[in-house]
């Protein structure tokens, strides 16, 4: 199984440009997670969807940064305009619904974003 | 406020050698404890949780609510182990909002 699988690896934009990152979780894997780690610390987490739905964006910074998750299966991180503090890897992790609250989440392999 | 603290960002010891790596947290509730490895050039994974009781690899945790810690432990590191370590909180009810810490580098030298 391929896991979960994100692109693009890396981006390098220009502050000011848009940039989106993509997300195919593990199937039939309901929940959907976007976590954000800057260099040097650990993830934190921007947004949770339980299938379509956000149930918890509230660390999410709505003035950049959007989401979706069509069909409740692949999702979208999009951040426009970028900022110089943006740079960091962009994880992407689903769990399914039974193993929610055990915390085993299945992380890609990430997206590293470097904004100029 | 909910908070994980892993107070060393390095961790280097010989193959063989007993291995501690600290985690304390800050948790108002009754938190699900866990730790993650991420191996070099591979993905984020759970090494293993309190609620388990398991050994993985050898490593073990113990949720200590009095000290509010969960220190990972081994009596005989391997080269293998060399990794980045993240230990996290989850709240109960929280549905796998997971709070991490900063991470700690384990080496191993031969």
């Amino acid at each position: 199984e391929a896991g979960v699988v994100q692109s693009p690896r890396y981006k390098i934009i220009e502050k000011k440009q848009p940039v989106a990152f993509w997300c195919n979780p593990i199937s039939g894997h309901n929940t959907l997670y976007w976590y954000r780690q800057n260099l040097g610390q650990g993830p934190e987490l921007l947004i949770r969807y339980e299938n379509e739905e956000a149930v918890d964006d509230s660390q999410l910074p709505k003035d950049r940064f959007s989401a979706e998750r069509l069909k409740g299966v692949d999702s979208t991180l999009k951040i426009q305009p970028a900022e110089l503090g943006d740079s960091a890897v962009y994880l992407c992790a689903s769990s399914p619904w039974t193993d929610t609250n055990t915390g085993e989440l299945f992380f890609g392999e990430g997206s590293r974003l470097t904004v100029l | 406020a909910q908070r994980v603290t892993q107070p060393e960002k390095l961790l280097s010891v010989f193959k063989g050698a007993p291995v501690e790596l600290k985690c304390n947290y800050s948790y108002s509730g009754s938190p699900e404890l866990f730790w993650y490895v991420q191996y070099s050039r591979q993905r984020l994974q759970l090494l293993l949780r309190h609620i388990s009781r398991e050994s993985i690899k050898g490593f073990t945790a113990d949720l200590n609510k009095g000290e509010t810690s969960f220190h990972l432990k081994k009596p005989f590191a391997q080269e293998e182990d060399s990794a980045m370590y993240y230990c996290a909180l989850s709240g109960r009810g929280s549905q796998g909002n997971l709070i991490f810490g900063k991470g700690t580098k384990l080496s191993v030298k031969p």
